[in-house]
């Protein structure tokens, strides 16, 4: 296992166009992840899955955005009608859920540019 | 709601030295943990170190340390023998630990660490 994949690494794309982005997690790790990172601030929490079912959706995920993670493995999160604003680093992170802390193994982040 | 504050936007060290980066956080509950994660310029969120609240004892990882004063809130990382390779803005964030709890992180806004030859 190579730890948490995210792809693609870098998009490009024109206002208005839809984007996808995946995750494909630790393999035994059943929670995951997506947090969105713009420039100079810390990540902001956008939702999580355990196993397959989405488990809360923050307020930063408008109707224009959607999460999925079909049989519980890989993930992608899509973008409809991109506006500049989204413009951001997109992380996905796992876990494993323990009693004690359990860290989060982040991926390398896709980076949007919405032009 | 829990709040993490980095009051440090910027730092810099020379090499072999120590730098201490300051978190305060505030929150009402009583189990949690904190984390301090670094990024390197384009690359991803490594997890440095990590604290149960419910632990006296400071977590130490090497030359990484934490002062963690649960009273006063206070969750600073210090640095020991600073290398070339810790130049990285270091982010500290807080979980909870509640039942139920979706283990989401609440995350400061950073601080840049430039370690100098």
């Amino acid at each position: 296992d190579t730890g948490v994949s995210q792809n693609p690494r870098h998009k490009i794309t024109k206002r208005g166009q839809n984007v996808t982005f995946r995750c494909d997690p630790i393999s035994e790790h059943n929670r995951l992840y997506w947090y969105r990172q713009t420039l100079g601030q810390g990540p902001e929490f956008l939702t999580y899955f355990q196993n397959e079912a989405q488990l809360e959706k923050s307020r930063l995920l408008s109707d224009r955005f959607s999460a999925e993670r079909p049989k519980g493995s890989f993930s992608t999160l899509e973008i409809q009608r991109t506006e500049q604003g989204d413009s951001a680093m997109y992380l996905c992170a796992s876990s494993l859920v323990r009693d004690s802390t359990d860290g989060y193994t982040f991926g390398s982040g896709t980076r949007l540019t919405v032009v | 709601a829990q709040t993490v504050t980095q009051s440090q936007p910027e730092m810099s060290v020379q090499e072999a030295e120590t730098v201490t980066l300051s978190c305060t956080y505030d929150t009402s509950e009583n189990n949690y943990y904190l984390f301090w994660y670094k990024q390197p310029p384009s690359r991803q969120m490594i997890l440095v170190i990590r604290q149960e609240a419910y632990k006296q004892q400071n977590a130490t990882e090497n030359r990484f340390s934490v002062n963690f004063q649960k009273a006063a809130k206070s969750f600073s990382l210090k640095i020991s023998d600073s290398q070339l390779g810790d130049t990285a803005m270091y982010f500290c964030a807080f979980g909870s630990l509640g039942a139920g709890n979706n283990r989401k992180l609440i995350w400061g806004l950073g601080t840049s660490l430039a370690v100098n030859p």
